[in-house]
């Protein structure tokens, strides 16, 4: 069974520019999860959706936002790229009661 | 308030036993969690506890939860070389789905 698929691996932006960074849970995972993991801030939670709505959000500005697909998968958008947007985003699924997340292997933004 | 801490370093010598320590503010964590960072990967799940639980052992790893001094601890016993890595304390706040609070992760190194 396949695990948590993050696409792409990297990606160059300039500031100003849109990203764009997709995540696709494990089957039968309808929760999806981000996080940013910036240097010297640690990991930090962005954005939470399940059954396709946004349930939480993080402490971070509004040019950060997603949307979940009916198959579950998952789009984060940030907006307005600046310099300390460079981070690796982590998505992650969950499984049963126990709110066992599973993570995939993440894309490193780095904006210029 | 949501905050977990733990120390940020610890070296110990192949076949010693290591434990990390963690602590968390938030007395309405239901889940508590190791998660081991290897460089250039994701999060992998080492093992998780329920807040009314004190122990939990799973072959060479060993939790430990003192939910009066809000404390956790992970203990690896027989360290190997492989286990060097950055291991993060996380908790999932009451009410909040799956969202995971990180502590700023523990680097371990082991020494041959």
């Amino acid at each position: 069974e396949a695990g948590v698929t993050q696409s792409p691996t990297h990606l160059i932006k300039t500031r100003g520019q849109q990203a764009t960074l997709r995540c696709s849970p494990i089957s039968g995972h309808t929760s999806v999860y981000w996080y940013q993991q910036a240097l010297g801030l640690g990991l930090q939670f962005l954005l939470w959706y399940d059954e396709g709505e946004e349930r939480n959000r993080g402490n971070f500005p509004p040019r950060f936002s997603g949307r979940q697909f009916p198959n579950y998968s998952s789009e984060l958008n940030v907006n307005a790229l600046e310099l300390e947007d460079s981070a690796l985003y982590l998505c992650a699924s969950i499984a049963g009661a126990e709110l066992e997340a599973f993570f995939g292997q993440g894309t490193r933004l780095t904006v210029v | 308030g949501e905050d977990v801490e733990q120390s940020l370093f610890l070296s110990v010598r192949e076949g010693d036993s290591s434990v990390i320590n963690c602590t968390y503010t938030d007395s309405s964590s239901t889940y508590l969690y190791w998660y081991k960072q290897e460089p250039g990967a994701g999060l992998q799940l080492l093992t998780y506890i329920f807040s009314n639980m004190d122990m939990k052992q799973d072959q060479r790893l060993t939790v430990l939860l003192n939910k009066k001094d809000k404390h956790l601890s992970l203990r690896i016993a027989d360290t190997q070389t492989g286990d060097s890595a950055i291991y993060f304390c996380a908790e999932t706040p009451w009410g909040q789905g799956g969202k995971l609070i990180f502590g700023q992760g523990t680097e371990l190194s082991v020494k041959p």
